[in-house]
């Protein structure tokens, strides 16, 4: 079983909305984290946002804010008032159990935002 | 605030080919790891370096040998190049020991193997 699953291959939205970017994840550690990153066009990874398990309110970054339901498993990107910069590629990504561990990636999904 | 920096920024070669990919930080971190990007498959690990003077497999090791030269630098070498690893590489570095820290990416390699 895929440990993060991105549903969605790609999203449209126009400029000034908000959009939700889905992510699902599986693990049976009680402690892990969740992270989120924008690669655009230019093909940069760049970090936006950050969950821990055990945090018990949403992470949120400026335009950036994590729709986090443990018990579903779920960690979803929420961007308010798209940007037209915002076109990109986004990952999430986990690392499970204490101390240090790896990182492991979805597929991805391909956000395009309209004027 | 060089971060991460991968060179060269691209290459091509021919099949049977070696070749090694350099990365370098500057954030003091322990932790780097090399990954590869293909079309609809994400990122995968390649290799990681936990600290200095340690190193693992990732997923997809298969192909390839690092080399933890010093907390700085950690090198991924390809010693027969194969088209299947036509890929974008990328090199990124973390505190490590902290679970809530970021990776921190370079720029990429762009890597095509006739």
């Amino acid at each position: 079983a895929q440990k993060i699953t991105q549903t969605q291959p790609g999203m449209f939205v126009q400029e000034k909305e908000a959009v939700t970017l889905d992510c699902t994840y599986d693990t049976s550690d009680q402690s892990y984290g969740l992270f989120w990153y924008k690669q655009p066009s230019s093909g940069e990874m760049i970090f936006l946002i950050y969950q821990g398990s055990y945090d018990e309110q949403n992470a949120t970054e400026g335009r950036y804010s994590l729709n986090f339901q443990k018990a579903r498993k779920s960690a979803n990107l929420v961007i308010s008032a798209s940007q037209l910069g915002d076109s990109a590629m986004y990952f999430c990504a986990m690392r499970e159990g204490e101390g240090y561990s790896t990182l492991t990636f979805g597929k991805g999904t391909m956000l395009l935002v309209s004027p | 605030n060089a971060g991460v920096t991968q060179t060269p920024k691209f290459q091509v070669l021919k099949t049977g080919q070696s070749m090694t990919l350099q990365c370098a930080q500057d954030m003091n971190h322990n932790s780097m790891y090399w990954y590869r990007q293909d079309p609809g498959m994400g990122l995968r690990l390649i290799y990681y370096s936990a600290s200095e003077g340690t190193t693992d497999k990732g997923e997809v090791p298969n192909g390839y040998n690092v080399s933890r030269l010093n907390k700085r630098e950690f090198s991924l070498r390809l010693e027969s190049a194969a088209p299947s690893q036509t890929s974008v590489y990328f090199c990124a570095s973390s505190i490590g020991e902290y679970s809530n820290q970021p990776q921190h990416f370079g720029d990429g390699t762009r890597l095509s193997i006739l």
